[in-house]
C-alpha cells in the first residue's frame, strides 16, 4: 500500500525556523517526484515546489522561491520542506503528494502555525 | 505561469442531481488536467487524470472531459459524500497551478 505520512502539528513564532517531514512508503521512491502543497485556513491548493529523489533536482514557484527550501534523503524515503524564517503568513496546512503527472497520493497534511 | 479559471466557485445541489464543473486553461496544456475532491479536514484525493481518464478505485459516476483548452468534470448523480470542494489542476508545466476550488453544497 502506498503511504506517504507527514510530521505532526508545529507551533512556531515568526522569525524562527523549522523542517516538517514526509516519509513515503509502498512503493519504489525513485519512480515518482514529490510535491509541497500549501493550503492557507479556508482557502485552495497552491502548488510549492517539487523534487525528484533521482537527482534531487528541485523546482519552485516563483511565489515561494526563496522562502523555501525542498530536500531529500533517499537513504529513508523521506522529503523535507524547509524554512529559514517563518512568517505569520507561513499559517496553513502543507501537504506533500508524489506524482508523475497526476498527484496519486497525498500525506495527511501537518499544520504549522506562526503567531507571537 | 499557465492560469486555471475554475467556475463556479460555489454550487448548490440536491442528491441524485446531475452536477458539472469547468475550469479554462489560459493556454494549451495538452491533456495534462487532472481532478481532484478534497472533503473538509481531509487531503485532496485524484478523481480524473490526463482530462478523462477515471482513476482506479473512483466511481463511474464521475467523468471527465476536454475541448482546447476547456475541461469539464461531470458528477452524474450525487452521492451524499459528494458534497466537498473539488480542483482541477494543470501538470503541462511549471508552476503548476490548481484552480480556485468549487464548493458543492446541498
Amino acid at each position: 500500500e502506498v503511504q506517504l505520512v507527514q510530521s505532526g502539528a508545529e507551533v512556531r513564532k515568526p522569525g524562527e525556523s523549522l523542517t516538517i517531514s514526509c516519509k513515503a512508503s509502498g512503493y519504489k521512491f525513485t519512480n515518482y517526484w514529490i510535491s509541497w502543497v500549501r493550503q492557507m485556513p479556508g482557502k485552495g491548493l497552491e502548488w510549492m515546489g517539487k523534487i525528484d529523489p533521482t537527482d534531487s533536482d528541485t523546482k519552485y514557484s516563483p511565489s515561494f522561491q526563496g522562502h523555501i527550501t525542498i530536500s531529500i534523503d533517499n537513504s529513508i524515503t523521506t522529503a523535507y520542506l524547509q524554512w529559514g524564517s517563518l512568517k505569520a503568513s507561513d499559517t496553513a496546512i502543507y501537504y506533500c503528494a508524489r506524482h508523475n503527472t497526476n498527484f496519486d497520493s497525498w500525506g495527511q497534511g501537518t499544520l504549522v502555525t506562526v503567531s507571537s | 505561469d499557465i492560469q486555471v479559471t475554475q467556475s463556479p466557485s460555489s454550487l448548490s445541489a440536491s442528491v441524485g442531481d446531475r452536477v458539472t464543473i469547468t475550469c479554462r486553461a489560459s493556454q494549451s496544456v495538452s491533456d495534462y488536467l487532472n481532478w481532484y475532491r478534497q472533503k473538509p479536514g481531509e487531503a485532496p484525493k485524484l478523481l480524473i487524470y490526463a482530462a478523462s481518464k477515471l482513476q482506479i478505485g473512483v466511481p463511474s459516476r464521475f467523468s471527465g472531459s476536454a475541448s482546447g483548452t476547456d475541461f469539464a468534470l461531470t458528477i452524474s448523480s450525487l452521492h451524499p459524500e459528494d458534497f466537498a470542494t473539488y480542483y482541477c489542476q494543470q501538470t503541462y508545466t511549471t508552476p503548476f497551478t490548481f484552480g480556485q476550488g468549487t464548493k458543492l453544497n446541498i
